[in-house]
């Protein structure tokens, strides 16, 4: 089976500009998680789907940041305008219950110039 | 806010040495993750600890929950180049779905 696939792996970009992450899960997974990893703060959860509906989207940053689960399958993280403080790996992961093992993408790493 | 904070943030050790890592926090964990995180890659689990006091092994790997699930180690056993890796632990609080994830171990191993 295939697992959690995130595209793009990397991308830099300009201040200012938009950027959109994409999350494809495992089929039959029922939780989303999408985490950003920086060196000084580590793993940190933005945001948290059920059944395609967000339950928990306190650790989104700010407005700048918005994520959609347009259907059970895919996920989408952007962040517009984009700032160097952006700058980070970011992860989706899925599970199977939402306190199940989190399987996790490779990641996108963004660069904000 | 429950922190894990995990110890030594650094470590370089020679093939066949053996090695702790350390995972503390002062809050109570309902269950506790740790995973290994390669360059490029995301976080593995390697292993889920429910119980205070509870030991588990995979192959050259022991894990250890803390009697009042505060603490948790991860003891390797002739250490491999394979090894080599981030190792993060993650506490959860039970039913809640937000795991809380200790900025992790990045252990070397060199051949």
């Amino acid at each position: 089976d295939a697992g959690v696939i995130q595209s793009p792996r990397h991308e830099v970009t300009e201040m200012g500009q938009e950027v959109t992450l994409r999350c494809k899960l495992i089929s039959g997974h029922n939780s989303l998680f999408w985490y950003r990893q920086t060196m000084m703060r580590g793993l940190e959860l933005l945001i948290y789907f059920n059944n395609n509906v967000p339950i928990d989207d306190s650790g989104m940053p700010e407005d700048r940041f918005s994520a959609k689960m347009p259907n059970a399958s895919f996920s989408t993280l952007k962040i517009q305008p984009s700032e160097p403080r952006d700058s980070a790996v970011y992860f989706c992961a899925s599970s199977l219950r939402s306190t199940g093992e989190l399987f996790f993408g490779e990641g996108s790493r963004l660069t904000v110039l | 806010t429950q922190l894990l904070e995990q110890s030594p943030q650094f470590l370089s050790i020679q093939e066949g040495e053996n090695l702790t890592v350390y995972c503390n926090s002062s809050s109570v964990f309902s269950s506790l993750q740790w995973y290994r995180q390669e360059p490029g890659e995301g976080p593995v689990l390697l292993v889920t600890v429910v119980t205070g006091g509870e030991v588990k092994k995979l192959k050259r790997l022991t894990f250890q929950f803390g009697d009042a699930r505060k603490d948790s180690s991860l003891h390797i056993t002739a250490a491999q180049p394979g090894d080599t890796g981030l190792y993060l632990c993650a506490g959860s609080g039970g039913s809640n779905y937000k795991l809380t994830f200790g900025k992790g171990t990045l252990l070397t191993v060199n051949p």
